[in-house]
C-alpha cells in the first residue's frame, strides 16, 4: 500500500463549482499533514495544514478523519487560477521528511 | 525577504558526467531538505541535513548520490556519473526548526542526455 494515496484526476469543473478532492495515509501514527499546490512542475506551495478539528481558509475546507486515516480538501466557488495539482502531503513520525501523494489535477474552465 | 534559492535553474549532462546542484535556505533557516520529482511522478524524499550534518538519508540512492550542507556556504547534492534515469526536477526547502513549515525553491531541472 502506497504512504499517501490519491486519486489523480483529473477534474474539469466550470468556474463556480465546488469541488472535492480526498487522500488516505497508511501510518496511523501520523501526526502532521498539509495540503500543498502545485503549478506546471513548479514548486510546491503550502496551501494549509490540516488540523483534526477540521479547518477552513476562505473557500478552502480540509477535514482529516484519523480513524479513517482520511484528508479531504474542499475547493468552494472554484476560480479559473484554481487550476493546478493539489498534493496531499503528510510528515513522517520523525519530523524529517514529507510524503507526498502523487497529486490530484483540476481543471477550471469558464 | 529572499525565498529558498536554487541554482541552475536548468542543467545538462551527458551521460557520465557530474551534476552538482545548490541550494540556499530561507535567511534564518538552518535546516534543508532535498526532493526528487520523476517525469509524471510524485515528490520523493531524498535526504536533510542540519548544519554540517546529515540527519536523515533515508531517501538517498546508495551510490553516486551525496549531500552536504557546509557551516558556509549553500547546500549543495552532488551526482556523480549521472546516468539518463536520474533526469528529474531537484526541489529544496527549507524550515526554521524541523517539524516546522517546509518552504521549497524553485528547482533545478536535470537533463541528461
Amino acid at each position: 500500500r502506497k504512504e499517501v494515496e490519491q486519486d489523480p484526476g483529473p477534474f474539469n469543473v466550470p468556474e463556480g463549482a465546488t469541488v472535492a478532492f480526498n487522500c488516505t495515509y497508511s501510518n496511523s501514527a501520523s501526526q502532521s499533514f498539509f495540503w500543498y499546490r502545485q503549478d506546471c512542475r513548479k514548486e510546491p506551495k503550502l496551501l494549509m495544514s490540516v488540523y483534526s478539528s477540521g479547518n477552513e481558509d476562505g473557500r478552502f475546507t480540509a477535514q482529516l478523519n484519523r480513524a479513517s486515516q482520511y484528508i479531504s480538501l474542499l475547493i468552494r466557488d472554484s476560480k479559473l487560477s484554481d487550476s493546478a495539482t493539489y498534493l496531499c502531503v503528510v510528515l513522517n513520525q520523525a519530523g524529517t521528511a514529507l510524503i507526498f501523494g502523487k497529486g490530484t489535477t483540476l481543471s477550471v474552465s469558464s | 525577504n529572499a525565498g529558498v534559492m536554487q541554482n541552475p535553474r536548468h542543467l545538462v549532462r551527458r551521460r557520465g558526467q557530474e551534476a552538482r546542484l545548490r541550494c540556499s535556505p530561507m535567511k534564518g533557516h538552518s535546516h534543508v531538505y532535498w526532493y526528487r520529482q520523476l517525469p509524471e511522478e510524485g515528490l520523493k524524499f531524498m535526504v536533510y541535513l542540519q548544519k554540517e550534518n546529515i540527519i536523515d538519508e533515508s531517501g538517498m540512492p546508495k551510490e553516486r548520490f551525496s549531500a552536504e550542507f557546509p557551516k558556509e556556504g549553500p547546500s549543495i547534492l552532488r551526482i556523480q556519473q549521472v546516468v539518463r534515469g536520474d533526469s528529474a526536477a531537484y526541489f529544496c526547502a527549507s524550515s526554521a526548526q524541523v517539524k516546522e513549515t517546509q518552504y521549497f525553491g524553485p528547482g533545478t531541472r536535470l537533463l541528461v542526455l
